[in-house]
């Protein structure tokens, strides 16, 4: 069974730097979203990605985030300068029809 | 915005027993409504889903139903097993591109 893919499983980062994350959805898929969860606390919708563009952001997802899909595979999430307030779990999920969407495996960042 | 509420925080049951998670959510335009199991340190898996014109939707021991009136859905889990054990959010989806959590519900089984 397909299966959504991230890369790394774990990113330590200082105060201030920026990270990437990395995600392969499943191939077919049209949909694509990032979501994040602090430890203990509840999936939280950063942003969704559908015919190459944002179709939709929270209020999370502000300057310092941004996404793209550099090739037809990857799809990566950007932190600029990252803060002690982003450490969390981030997800990427895709869906092929809007609605159930699959998830990856997270990675785990931690902002030092 | 969406926001959904999910009770209670925690539940403990006995192996066997049946157990009961009920959210809320606030969007009447709200069509899609899954339910997420998420292990310690995994990601979340899709269990069951149900849309808004269904009322109940099965599959083996669970079970989800959906008032829309009372912009209320609940999952049934029946005859609890220890592997149920997990935390569970429920979500509503309002659109195509936007899923909105509750806070996630522990549950223990106890054996």
């Amino acid at each position: 069974e397909p299966e959504v893919t991230q890369t790394p499983s774990h990113q330590v980062t200082q105060m201030g730097q920026e990270v990437i994350l990395r995600c392969v959805p499943i191939s077919n898929h049209l949909y694509f979203y990032w979501y994040r969860q602090i430890l203990g606390q509840k999936v939280e919708f950063l942003v969704s990605f559908y015919n190459n563009e944002i179709s939709e952001k929270s209020e999370i997802f502000d300057d310092q985030f941004s996404v793209e899909r550099p090739d037809g595979s990857n799809f990566t999430l950007k932190i600029r300068s990252t803060k002690l307030e982003d450490s969390a779990m981030y997800f990427c999920a895709s869906s092929s029809s809007g609605r159930e969407g699959l998830f990856g495996p997270g990675t785990r960042l931690t902002v030092l | 915005g969406e926001n959904v509420e999910q009770h209670p925080s925690t539940l403990s049951v006995q192996e066997g027993d049946s157990a009961v998670i009920k959210c809320t959510y606030s969007d009447s335009a709200s069509n899609y409504f899954p339910w997420y199991k998420q292990e310690l340190g995994k990601r979340p898996q899709l269990i069951i889903d149900i849309r808004s014109n269904v009322g109940e939707k099965k599959d083996q021991r669970i079970a989800v139903t959906l008032n829309k009136t009372a912009k209320h859905f609940s999952l049934h889990i029946t005859e609890t097993q220890p592997e149920d054990s997990a935390v569970y959010f429920c979500a509503a989806r309002e659109s195509d591109y936007k899923l909105s959590f509750g806070a996630g519900t522990t549950v223990t089984v106890r054996a």
